[in-house]
Parts: structure tokens; C-alpha cells; sequence
């Protein structure tokens, strides 16, 4: 199966600081989202990103279908940008169940 | 829009007991999910259903789990009997399909965290 790997593991900044978070992928994939799951537990959708680049707010994401990777930016860092970010893909012809990377924690101090 | 629902958001229960989880997902989406998330395994796929049918149930970890969804509004997922490694936190998300391709994307629910003592 698709193996999603990301990176780093695990971050922290200081606030206003600016993040790169990496996913690779193992094999071509019809989508690619990017998950932010909040301290309480809470899985939010932040990008629906497929290929190309798209930005909301203080964060943007670029996906490289080509080479199999993704990008998340996350410029200004706030201590509410804390917590896990999780990319995962799916394959349509599997049904679009989505297959999760292990996560990067990230922790902003104040 | 409510989003997906689930309930309980805690549950606390006792080896050997059954467990029932309930998910309502996004009016209009005709695909559901079940995902189980845990410090060692991560967030995987236990089963998925379209248009109410389970389609693929492989991540489903043995026989004492499993899911129904008798119609469009709402599914469960019963462990039972419910064991100490079954605890976790349980996920339902539902998407909107149109034949082949995805219309709409996946959004989850906030989840049951569940502890089996």
C-alpha cells in the first residue's frame, strides 16, 4: 500500500516564528488533504490539495503530484497553532478512504 | 451544517462489556468512515460504507467489531466483548461521492474517546 512519511516528527517555536512541514508519498494519488487536530482532540480540514499551491490566511500549502510531496508553510506561528498536523491521501479507486502520515507535533511558546 | 456527529464523546467501560458508537454524518453525503486512532498505530481505516453498503471492512481488527448503517442518516460501530487494547480514540467521517469521483471532501467527526479498564 501508499506509504505517507512526515516530517519533522516533532517542532517547537517560539511565536512568530515561520514552519515548513513535509509529507512524502510512495505512489501517485488522486488527492491530498492536510489535517491540524487541536489539542482537544478535534480533526480540522485546512487544504484540499491535490497539486499546485493554495493559501488561507497565515498558512499555505504546495503539492508536487510529480514528485510525490507536499508542503505545509505556517508563517507568524500563534500559540493556537499547536498541535498535531496530519497529511494523508486517498486513491479514488480505493474508495477514497484516506491513508495518514504519523503526524508532526508542533508546539508555539509564547 | 451540524458536520458529523458522534456519540457518546466519552466512554468509560469495563472488559467484556459492549460498546456502541454512533455516527450521523454531513446531510447529503453518501460516504461514511470509520477511523480508530492510537498512540502506537496511528489513525487507521476500520471500515467504509457508500451509499449505506460496506465496501471495504479489511482495517476491522477482529470479529467482536462491527458496523452497521441502516440508512443514510446514521451508523454504529459495537465492540463486543470490549477488551483493554480496543481503547482509543474512534473517528467518523463521512464525503459526497458523484459515481467515481469525489464531489466533496472528507470531513471527520470530533470522536469518541474510549476507555476500556
Amino acid at each position: 500500500g501508499i506509504q505517507v512519511e512526515q516530517s519533522p516528527p516533532d517542532l517547537i517555536l517560539q511565536e512568530g516564528a515561520n514552519s515548513t512541514l513535509r509529507c512524502n508519498f510512495s505512489d501517485s494519488v488522486n488527492n491530498l488533504q492536510w489535517f491540524h487536530q487541536n489539542p482537544w482532540g478535534q480533526l480540522i480540514n485546512l487544504f484540499y490539495i491535490p497539486s499546485g499551491t493554495k493559501q488561507n490566511g497565515r498558512l499555505s500549502a504546495t503539492t508536487v503530484a510529480t514528485e510525490r510531496y507536499s508542503l505545509l508553510y505556517i508563517s507568524s506561528s500563534q500559540t493556537t497553532d499547536s498541535g498535531v498536523y496530519f497529511c494523508a491521501v486517498e486513491r479514488w479507486n480505493q474508495g477514497g478512504k484516506l491513508i495518514f502520515g504519523q503526524g508532526t507535533e508542533l508546539s508555539v511558546k509564547p | 451544517d451540524a458536520g458529523v456527529i458522534q456519540s457518546p464523546r466519552h466512554e468509560v467501560t469495563e472488559m467484556g462489556q459492549e460498546v456502541t458508537l454512533r455516527c450521523k454524518p454531513i446531510s447529503g453525503h453518501n460516504s461514511l468512515f470509520w477511523y480508530r486512532q492510537t498512540m502506537m498505530r496511528g489513525l487507521e481505516l476500520l471500515i467504509y460504507f457508500n451509499n449505506n453498503v460496506p465496501i471495504d471492512d479489511s482495517g476491522m481488527p477482529e470479529d467482536r467489531f462491527s458496523a452497521k448503517m441502516p440508512n443514510a442518516s446514521f451508523s454504529t460501530l459495537k465492540i463486543q466483548p470490549s477488551e483493554p487494547r480496543d481503547s482509543a480514540v474512534y473517528f467518523c467521517a463521512s464525503s459526497f461521492w458523484r459515481g467515481d469521483v469525489k464531489i466533496d471532501t472528507q470531513y471527520f467527526g470530533p470522536g469518541t474517546r474510549l476507555t476500556v479498564l
